[in-house]
């Protein structure tokens, strides 16, 4: 298994651009998520998903859009990017259990 | 507004040194507390978890002491090891539901 996977692991954008983080499980997990790690800030979750065609607001939605339409694939969309955004963002997954799976993160630069 | 304090910052321990980390809640319908482990350009892995029904939870020299009255929960690094050093993070769910709140971290680093 290749448990959750993230691309691409770094991106420069400018600013207003738009673009999709990729997010992949081949655990067969229900549950997805979405966060973004900023320093002195901890994690914070931005959406997430209890099955495929259910998404839901996390703590910082705003700027983001994602849907799922296959349970493996959870892709994060930024419309229209804003320096604001430059952060690291991390998928995860959660099965049965309580355990979320973490993927590597994607490191987003806007200028 | 921040549901989960988290001190400190950051920690420097001596090897055989044991690390504690202390966290702190105001949701009382939080009723899963998980510690987070993550090392340098790595996402974060689930290190050890407790549930309020008990005060603590060892896992090898790891262990989260919880206080509900108190709401507050704290992770022990018994004999810490330079390979501990990582940022530790805490968190905190409710039941039935996905949404993992987070605290802003602690940096330890583990000296010879």
């Amino acid at each position: 298994n290749a448990g959750v996977t993230q691309t691409p692991k770094f991106q420069v954008l400018k600013t207003g651009q738009s673009m999709t983080l990729q997010c992949a499980q081949d655990m067969n997990h229900e549950y997805m998520s979405w966060y973004r790690q900023d320093p002195g800030m901890g994690l914070r979750l931005i959406h997430y998903s209890v099955g495929a065609g259910i998404t839901d607001q996390g703590e910082v939605p705003n700027g983001y859009n994602v849907s799922r339409s296959t349970t493996e694939d959870f892709p994060l969309r930024l419309l229209s990017a804003a320096p604001s955004q430059t952060s690291v963002y991390f998928c995860a997954s959660r099965g049965g259990g309580e355990t979320q799976y973490f993927g590597p993160g994607t490191r987003l630069l806007v200028l | 507004q921040q549901q989960v304090k988290q001190s400190p910052q950051s920690l420097i321990v001596q090897k055989g040194g044991i690390s504690i980390i202390n966290c702190a809640y105001e949701n009382t319908a939080f009723d899963y507390f998980p510690w987070y482990q993550q090392f340098p350009g790595k996402g974060p892995a689930l290190l050890i978890a407790i549930r309020p029904d008990v005060s603590e939870k060892k896992e090898g020299r790891f262990t989260i002491s919880f206080n509900k009255s108190a709401k507050q929960f704290s992770l022990h690094i018994m004999d810490s090891q330079p390979g501990d050093s990582a940022t530790y993070f805490c968190a905190a769910r409710n039941f039935g539901n996905e949404k993992l709140t987070f605290g802003t971290g602690t940096r330890l680093t583990i000296i010879p």
